[in-house]
């Protein structure tokens, strides 16, 4: 079975500019989460979306974060401006359905620095 | 919202020695805690996990325990070998949190041969 994918692995920008980021989930996993994990710290949940409605985006920095699913499958994360705190690894997990105990699966994540 | 504190932040143990790990979270409506293992420079791994309607349950050398008295839960991991070395993450759930996690700050476990 295929993992979580995502690209791409690394980027570089400096602040002020754009940058996405593509996930694509396991086949068949109706959930997708998108998560930042910054250097030393846990990761924290940005958004979280059943098929391709969104259940929670809470905690996702509205004024320059956005995403989408729109064919409920893949995904991307936009980033516009970047922030030097926006320095992180973006973390995409997906699961089977949206369910308490349902095991979330992480793809390698994109290592994103900003100047 | 859910808040985890996780503890100790780094555990150096001798390889053999067990490892324990513990986590306190505050929403008394969790209900589901995993725990996942991050080697480095890799994609977090569930490791185990446990519901609410259990206080322990164990897979091989790995051990979760739960007391939803005082809001805690541990990660025990006997018998530690060099290949345990990673940064482990508890996190939790609460029951109507759809399947949003909340995970602690990590602990930097290395085994020492």
């Amino acid at each position: 079975e295929a993992g979580v994918a995502q690209s791409p692995r690394y980027k570089i920008i400096e602040k002020r500019q754009s940058v996405a980021f593509w996930c694509n989930p396991i086949s068949g996993h109706a959930t997708l989460y998108w998560y930042q994990q910054i250097l030393g710290q846990g990761p924290k949940l940005l958004i979280q979306f059943q098929n391709n409605g969104v259940v929670d985006d809470s905690q996702l920095p509205k004024d320059r974060f956005s995403a989408e699913r729109l064919k409920g499958v893949d995904s991307t994360l936009k980033i516009q401006p970047a922030k030097l705190e926006d320095s992180a690894v973006y973390l995409c997990a997906s699961s089977l359905g949206g369910g308490v105990w349902e095991t979330q699966y992480f793809g390698p994540g994109t290592r994103l620095l900003v100047l | 919202g859910e808040n985890v504190e996780q503890h100790p932040s780094t555990l150096s143990v001798q390889e053999g020695d067990s490892a324990v790990i513990k986590c306190t979270y505050s929403d008394s409506a969790s209900n589901y805690f995993p725990w996942y293992k991050q080697e480095l420079g890799k994609r977090p791994q569930l490791i185990i996990d446990i519901r609410s309607n259990v206080g322990e349950k164990k897979d091989q050398r790995i051990a979760v325990t739960l007391n939803k008295t005082a809001k805690h839960f541990s990660l025990h991991i006997t018998e530690t070998q060099p290949e345990d070395s990673a940064v482990y993450f508890c996190a939790a759930s609460p029951h109507d949190a759809g399947n949003m996690l909340t995970f602690g700050g990590g602990t930097r476990l290395m085994v020492k041969p």
